[in-house]
């Protein structure tokens, strides 16, 4: 049972740098998220993709662009990497939105930018 | 706004000692509510959840019961044992979104 599978699950940037993070599920969920989540914070949504074909902004979304390529993958993307965005990420699906569907988590990737 | 609020950790408790995690919360409308729980290293799995007034959500020993005339969700657990140790996190999905909202986090400790 794979569920949701993100990669990288370590990577360390330097200031400026760009980088992909990849998510795939294999349950059919019609719905896909990102979030970070920062000590004493929670979780935070940066970016959803309620289903194929659409992404929307979420709480935090500034720096970071989102591609649904299709229906399993929900990519996450860094353009320039600032300090402030290191964080333990998350990807998460769920069948739809509405809100009695259980969000399906990752395992998170550690991201560290120097 | 739609907000979760939950008790601050660190909590400490002895093997066998009685749990309790208070969780409020403040949503317009229904929303559904839920208990994660993450353990060292690992991504948030659901521990329970309830999608309307007066439900209760149970698993592993843990209970829940959705109170509207409170706005709470607490967790609850009669008897801890060491493998209970981790992050909970109580949260809210209302409807017609597709956002769910998090509490910052209570961690719990059990020692034997």
């Amino acid at each position: 049972n794979a569920g949701v599978t993100q990669t990288p699950k370590f990577q360390v940037l330097k200031t400026g740098q760009s980088m992909t993070l990849q998510c795939a599920q294999d349950m059919n969920h019609n719905s896909m998220y990102w979030y970070r989540q920062d000590p004493g914070m929670g979780l935070r949504l940066i970016y959803y993709s309620a289903s194929e074909g659409t992404t929307d902004k979420g709480e935090v979304p500034n720096g970071y662009n989102v591609s649904r390529l299709n229906k399993r993958e929900f990519s996450l993307r860094l353009e320039s990497a600032a300090p402030s965005q290191t964080s333990v990420y998350f990807c998460a699906s769920s069948v739809t939105e509405d809100s009695g569907n259980t969000i399906y988590f990752g395992e998170g990737s550690w991201l560290t930018v120097v | 706004g739609n907000s979760v609020t939950q008790m601050e950790g660190p909590v400490t408790l002895s093997e066998e000692a009685f749990l309790t995690i208070n969780c409020t919360y403040t949503a317009t409308g229904y929303p559904s509510l839920f208990w994660y729980v993450q353990y060292p290293g690992e991504g948030l799995q659901l521990l329970l959840k309830a999608t309307k007034a007066d439900d209760k959500g149970s698993n592993k020993g843990f209970e829940a019961t959705y109170r509207k005339e409170t706005t709470s969700f607490h967790l609850e657990k009669g008897s801890v044992q060491v493998s209970d140790s981790a992050v909970y996190f109580c949260a809210l999905r209302y409807s017609s979104a597709s956002k769910i909202i998090f509490g910052s986090g209570t961690r719990l400790s059990i020692r034997p």
